[in-house]
């Protein structure tokens, strides 16, 4: 079975401040993907990011990185100088290789980001 | 359109009552998912068509939940005989295809469904 776990709950920053939110998985799959979601006040989930488990490099997109690290299954995800139109609910996800479109949801982490 | 639309937006039943619930992919895009969004928690997968091929319901909360996907594009979720726990937002999204970097998904806006 899978499983993702994002144990901050809830996070609080001022504008400004590098914040980040942390992801765990359980897989017994060798290969899988790996996804960050955004989803705004407004409530339509957007993607951020896609990572396969066969690729440990880290990357890089504008004020956002993300750190994947299989020895300890984590997929973290960092805003650099976060800004207010950041707060938002993000979460992390995992799916099978050869059916990513099942993936599973953690519960989600709800970022405020304060003027 | 540009994006996934779901209809209704918004959905009030009362309980015992049948609901469905639309979704229009993106066109193109040959995988669909449904989910479910319960408040304050993360999504829970119910459904997946990929193409032709049989869908995958391993997630359906229970034989009160049937989807189908006509022709391949339009999708609909049927709720049966509606409990108050079935009160969500349910979600649908669309890729391009199922592995890759086709797995990108898109979401629509949701139906909010309340069961009173």
């Amino acid at each position: 079975a899978q499983k993702v776990t994002q144990a901050q709950t809830e996070i609080s920053v001022v504008e400004k401040e590098d914040v980040t939110l942390d992801c765990v998985y359980e897989t017994r799959d060798t290969t899988y993907y790996l996804f960050w979601y955004k989803q705004p006040p407004s409530g339509e989930l957007v993607f951020l990011i896609r990572r396969n488990s066969f690729d440990e490099q880290n990357e890089i997109s504008g004020r956002y990185s993300w750190n994947f690290q299989k020895s300890t299954s984590s997929f973290n995800f960092t805003i650099t100088a976060s800004q207010v139109v950041d707060s938002a609910v993000y979460f992390c996800a995992l799916s099978g290789y050869t059916n990513a479109g099942k993936s599973t949801f953690g519960d989600g982490t709800t970022l405020t980001v304060k003027p | 359109g540009a994006g996934v639309s779901q209809s209704p937006s918004n959905k009030v039943t009362e309980k015992g009552k049948d609901v469905e619930l639309r979704c229009d992919p993106i066109s193109g895009h040959t995988a669909l998912y449904w989910y479910r969004q319960s408040l304050g928690q993360g999504l829970e997968f119910l459904i997946y068509f990929q193409g032709n091929s049989a869908p995958d319901k391993s997630g359906l909360p229970s034989d009160r939940f049937s989807a189908e996907r006509t022709g391949g594009s339009v999708s609909t979720l049927t709720i049966q005989r509606t409990q108050q726990e079935d009160s969500a937002v349910y979600l649908c999204a669309s890729s391009l295809g199922p592995r890759g970097v086709n797995t990108e998904a898109f979401f629509g806006q949701g139906t909010r469904l309340t069961v009173v």
